[in-house]
């Protein structure tokens, strides 16, 4: 079944830690997205991609950073977490032309 | 660039009456204006949009309408039900053309209690 899958749903550590949130998506999406969203509260774009090779930042600042090789996986990293980052990570894609962007699970993320 | 604002933050109503979220958006070359649902704990889910070329459309107890010279747009929900308890977004962007980013507004809280 098509779909966006996120790994890890839930990921407590603890501060210095290096973690990458995996993304990945069935639906033959070419542009892929990263938001962040505290629960419940505005979403906040921090990266996107237009496809193989393409990566900008978003309109959040973000220390983390991302990588597209393969048109379905789009990985986000932090190289050190901070309590600041806690927070819920989600992804999306959409297709091109088309707008609709669909959503991941997400993984919430608590920074200890 | 686009700026979104969404109004009311939180909203109560009972169930069986109609409940209405207005957005407001900047940036007039905006044509693309979809509206997400966002259960406690899920992923936000596309429930209606709209496309400047239209001024309203319907999707049985949902319906949303765009007025493109006040650059606003809306949501209803009739006769609402407990289930439709839950975070919207509305969002807008320029679609179609480059870049699709999507700019959010913040939420509004939707409470249907019985």
């Amino acid at each position: 079944e098509a779909d966006i899958y996120q790994t890890p749903r839930y990921l407590v550590i603890g501060t210095g830690k290096k973690i990458t949130l995996e993304c990945s998506q069935t639906m033959g999406h070419d542009k892929m997205y990263w938001y962040q969203q505290d629960p419940g509260m505005e979403l906040h774009l921090i990266h996107y991609s237009y496809g193989v090779n393409s990566t900008e930042k978003g309109d959040l600042s973000s220390e983390s950073t991302v990588s597209r090789i393969r048109t379905e996986h789009f990985p986000l990293t932090l190289e050190s977490a901070r309590p600041s980052h806690t927070s819920q990570y989600l992804c999306a894609s959409s297709r091109s032309p088309g707008n609709e962007q669909f959503f991941g699970p997400g993984t919430r993320l608590t920074v200890l | 660039g686009e700026n979104v604002e969404q109004h009311p933050s939180t909203l109560s109503v009972q169930e069986g009456d109609s409940a209405v979220i207005k957005c407001t958006y900047s940036d007039s070359a905006s044509n693309y204006f979809p509206w997400y649902k966002q259960e406690l704990g899920k992923r936000p889910q596309l429930i209606i949009d709209i496309r400047s070329n239209v001024g309203e459309k319907k999707d049985q107890r949902i319906a949303v309408t765009l007025n493109k010279t006040a650059k606003h747009f809306s949501l209803h929900i009739t006769e609402t039900q407990p289930e439709d308890s839950a975070v919207y977004f509305c969002a807008a962007s320029r679609g179609n053309t480059g870049f699709q980013k999507l700019v959010f507004g913040t939420g509004t809280r939707l409470l249907v209690s019985p």
